[in-house]
């Protein structure tokens, strides 16, 4: 099963509106990373936080992690339509070698 | 600097026959993610190798699909006696420390369509 969930699946918001993802995942991490991927490309890495840290920020983005719920969310701010894309989590397990993915949050930014 | 280089990008088989995709990381870095994707669906773990090495290979079926990093050359992902269920799309990733610590840089993905 994946270690990752995202919530929601899918989302649809108007340019300029913010969208938030949340990820839940089950077991202890090293790391949590979030990725895109927009339709038929490879997936680019966005912002990873380590199991340390609580809250990451960048551009326009923003990561928080709370270790206690084992869960994340991101923060995409001030969305635009390029914004559209399919978003991961992906958790690095402590002394493990796999990267685990979710299942992805479809998100839509209309114009 | 070249990212992950994945080819072929699309791949057509009939039932039965091999599909051979190949994958070179970016340029230093020893650790290769094999991952498979289906419409619609997140990445499948399948297959970590290092160099000569398969270090974990836990979700890749055990019958018909093997990898190979060998020393020179590209990470092979092989699939023998493809059936239709195999058609998805293939990414492989590269990490320069295994990816506890870091990124994983995707390729662009193989496409394979088994008719």
């Amino acid at each position: 099963s994946q270690q990752g969930e995202e919530d929601p699946q899918a989302l649809s918001i108007q340019e300029g509106e913010n969208a938030t993802m949340n990820c839940s995942y089950k077991t202890s991490i090293n790391n949590l990373q979030w990725y895109r991927q927009n339709s038929g490309r490879g997936l680019v890495h966005l912002i990873l936080i380590r199991s340390n840290e609580r809250e990451k920020h960048s551009g326009r983005l923003r990561v928080t992690l709370d270790t206690s719920k084992k869960s994340s969310s991101l923060l995409i701010t001030a969305s635009r339509a390029a914004d559209t894309a399919s978003y991961f989590c992906a958790t690095g397990n402590t002394g493990g070698f796999k990267t685990i993915f979710g299942a992805g949050t479809r998100l839509f930014v209309k114009a | 600097n070249a990212g992950v280089m994945q080819n072929p990008r699309h791949l057509v088989r009939r039932r039965g026959q091999e599909a051979r995709l190949r994958c070179s990381p970016v340029k230093g870095h020893s650790h290769v993610y094999w991952y498979r994707q289906l419409p619609e669906e997140g990445l499948k773990f399948m297959v970590y190798l290092q160099k000569e090495n398969i270090i974990d290979e836990s979700g890749m079926p055990k019958e018909r699909f093997s990898a190979e990093f060998p020393k020179e050359g590209p990470s092979i992902l092989r699939i023998q006696q493809v059936v239709r269920g195999d058609s998805a799309a293939y990414f492989c990733a590269s990490s320069p420390d295994g990816g506890t610590t870091g990124e994983l840089f995707f390729g662009e993905g193989s496409r394979l369509t088994v008719l």
